[in-house]
């Protein structure tokens, strides 16, 4: 069975500057997760789908970032503009529906803001 | 509010037993998930639990007690690969709430 896929695996970035940043779930996987995580602290969940829907989106800063999943499957995440402290990965998990449904998680992206 | 804590850090000899604790206060509960973090990695599943007692699986337990919003992971035989992040998460809802993450170091 794949896994989720993300891309790129490390981005480099200039403040002020905009990124994107893709994942491809595992097939049949539902609900898709784009989370923050800085060194040393867990996941913070910034986005969460269920199918093409948004669950939760309230922790977004949607003055600079949005997210899309198009036909319920492969998703993007968007900042624009960069700032220092989005410096962090970003992770992308999915699952299937369920309360015992576990969260596969994908690489992550590094992104680094200059 | 919502919360999930835990121990910061921890440090323990190869070929002990370490216990990681993590206390939660959530709306609503619908399982505990465990998952082991490598530094750089992502992090992958180790267990879950949604009913009360202990789940063993290998060298790694789980126990759950909800009327104490408590679980804690017991990880027996240590190994140096064990030194990892060990991250507790709470399904409230829809929502997966996610403690901060205990590091666990090892010493030989």
């Amino acid at each position: 069975e794949a896994g989720v896929a993300q891309s790129p695996r490390y981005k480099i970035i200039e403040k002020r500057q905009s990124v994107a940043f893709w994942c491809n779930p595992i097939s049949g996987h539902a609900t898709l997760y784009w989370y923050q995580q800085i060194l040393g602290q867990g996941p913070k969940l910034l986005i969460q789908f269920q199918n093409n829907g948004v669950v939760d989106d309230s922790q977004l800063p949607k003055d600079r970032f949005s997210a899309e999943r198009l036909k319920g499957v492969d998703s993007t995440l968007k900042i624009q503009p960069a700032k220092l402290e989005d410096s962090a990965v970003y992770l992308c998990a999915s699952s299937l529906v369920g309360g015992s449904a576990e969260a596969f998680f994908g690489q992550g992206t590094r992104l680094t803001v200059v | 509010g919502q919360n999930i804590d835990q121990p910061t850090e921890m440090t323990a000899t190869e070929g002990a037993i370490v216990q990681i604790n993590c206390t939660y206060q959530t709306s609503g509960f619908n399982g505990l998930f465990w998952y082991q973090q490598h530094a750089g990695e992502a992090p992958t599943f180790l267990s879950y639990n949604v009913l009360d007692g202990l789940e063993e699986k290998g060298r790694f337990s789980s126990f759950l007690s909800r009327s104490k919003g408590y679980s804690y992971l017991l990880l027996k035989e240590l190994q140096m690969k064990d030194s990892a992040s060990y991250l507790c998460a709470v399904r409230s809802n829809y929502q997966l709430i996610w403690g901060a993450g205990t590091k666990l170091i090892i010493k030989p």
